[in-house]
């Protein structure tokens, strides 16, 4: 049973497309992330959810907007899509007052 | 503020060789501390932690120790297998900052048979 589970995997698309990029959690959490891994490997947090409700909003273009339709579902729409958006993004969940994250495979995405 | 500072990369060892990955920190008040493990093409997954000082995280053969007076929570590992080889990332949350993690840059492990 996946645990965290993100949608699509690969994802290529030229610049100035909009995309979105789901992710779902069955382990029953209140609180879900978005981060950006870059080729370096640097992991950066862009945005949480905790019960639905916006928690942490980094420094992060406006271009970029979560949604999170219920406690297992948070999904990332980018819009208009730059070279420098190419990343791995992932997702992951936790329970509040526990601090332990439990991450997606994450979404390779190519921007040419 | 709350930072964490990590060896750079890329460390490679033969097999079965001695591993440690150097990590301290930075935070105010009591943080509880975290070693994430990236296998490649993988996601993180959490690899061992310690909430307090002088606690031991422990899992897979790999231990580090929560050291208050030198801030730092070293990884090590005994003897390493091709298996290890992954990104291993150091972490600290501090209660009240929404339970953010702060990541270190990671540490890229290389094990040669």
């Amino acid at each position: 049973d996946t645990a965290v589970s993100q949608t699509p995997k690969y994802l290529v698309t030229q610049m100035g497309n909009d995309k979105s990029i789901k992710c779902e959690q069955n382990l029953g959490h209140d609180t879900m992330y978005w981060y950006k891994q870059d080729s370096k490997k640097f992991l950066k947090i862009m945005f949480s959810y905790n019960n639905k409700e916006l928690i942490i909003n980094e420094t992060v273009p406006n271009r970029f907007s979560p949604k999170s339709p219920d406690k297992a579902h948070l999904n990332l729409h980018i819009n208009s899509l730059e070279l420098g958006d190419s990343a791995v993004y992932f997702c992951a969940s936790s329970q509040s007052g526990t601090d332990t994250q439990y991450f997606g495979p994450g979404t390779r995405l190519t921007v040419l | 503020g709350n930072s964490v500072t990590q060896m750079e990369g890329p460390v490679t060892l033969s097999e079965e060789a001695f591993l440690t990955i150097n990590c301290t920190y930075t935070a105010t008040g009591y943080p509880s501390l975290f070693w994430y493990v990236q296998y490649p093409g993988e996601g993180l997954q959490l690899l061992l932690k310690a909430t307090k000082a002088d606690d031991k995280g422990s899992n897979k053969g790999f231990e580090a120790t929560y050291r208050k007076e030198t801030t730092s929570f070293h990884l090590e590992k005994g003897s390493v297998q091709v298996s290890d080889s992954a990104v291993y990332f150091c972490a600290l949350s501090v209660a009240g900052n929404n339970r953010k993690l702060i990541w270190g840059l990671g540490t890229s492990l290389a094990v040669n048979p």
